[in-house]
């Protein structure tokens, strides 16, 4: 079975622009979170979708959004790029039952100069 | 306040050498899920155990361990004889009543040398 992918590997954007990252869930899978990943804040959760519909949501401003197809895969989008912007961001799938485990993807890194 | 404490940040230890990554959780949840991940240089997170707050018994799988205490609110992990490959940032995460939402630690970078 195929894992969590995500494209593409690295992105380099300057700021004010705007970035979409794209994560294709495992087979079977109706939940996907993103993660946001910097050596000061650790992972951050971002928000999750599941079915469509955001179910979960972390302390991230609105220029981060995300949304979910019918067919599970997920886009995030960043809107008026910060240099702060610039992290490893991870989308993590699951089951989205009860307490599944999340599997992870390779993850997205977004250089914002 | 941070939910998930790795307060190991870095640990060095020579080949052969038995290690305990140390994660401490605070939660009010009754129901809860504790889980450990690895982050090798790669970057990709791999799960390596899940264990819900109502199942104590420590839980051994080859040569690593993990023990938990929910008097203690500890998840611990054990790494036995570790090698060089056991080289990576670990991480202990906890979901509580919104199950997909994790909070991670701050990992703990385990440099394991020949």
């Amino acid at each position: 079975k195929a894992g969590v992918t995500q494209t593409p590997r690295y992105l380099i954007k300057t700021r004010g622009q705007q970035v979409t990252l794209s994560c294709s869930p495992i087979s079977g899978h109706r939940s996907v979170s993103w993660y946001q990943q910097t050596p000061g804040q650790g992972l951050q959760f971002l928000f999750e979708y599941f079915s469509e519909t955001q179910r979960n949501k972390g302390n991230f401003p609105g220029r981060f959004s995300g949304r979910q197809f019918s067919n599970s895969r997920s886009e995030m989008n960043v809107s008026t790029l910060e240099l702060g912007d610039s992290a490893l961001y991870l989308c993590a799938s699951s089951l989205g039952q009860d307490w599944n485990e999340q599997y992870f993807g390779p993850g997205t890194r977004l250089t914002v100069t | 306040a941070q939910k998930v404490t790795q307060a190991q940040t870095e640990i060095s230890v020579v080949e052969k050498e038995d290690v305990t990554l140390d994660c401490v959780y605070e939660t009010r949840d009754t129901t809860y899920y504790l889980f450990w991940y690895k982050q090798p240089p790669s970057g990709e997170l791999v799960f390596l155990i899940r264990r819900n707050s109502f199942d104590e018994q420590n839980e051994i799988s080859g040569r690593y361990s993990w023990n938990f205490q929910k008097s203690t609110s500890s998840f611990n992990f054990t790494i036995t004889a570790s090698q060089v490959v056991d080289s990576a940032v670990y991480f202990c995460a906890l979901s509580e009543s919104n199950f997909n939402k994790f909070y991670f630690g701050s990992g703990t970078k385990l440099n394991v040398k020949p």
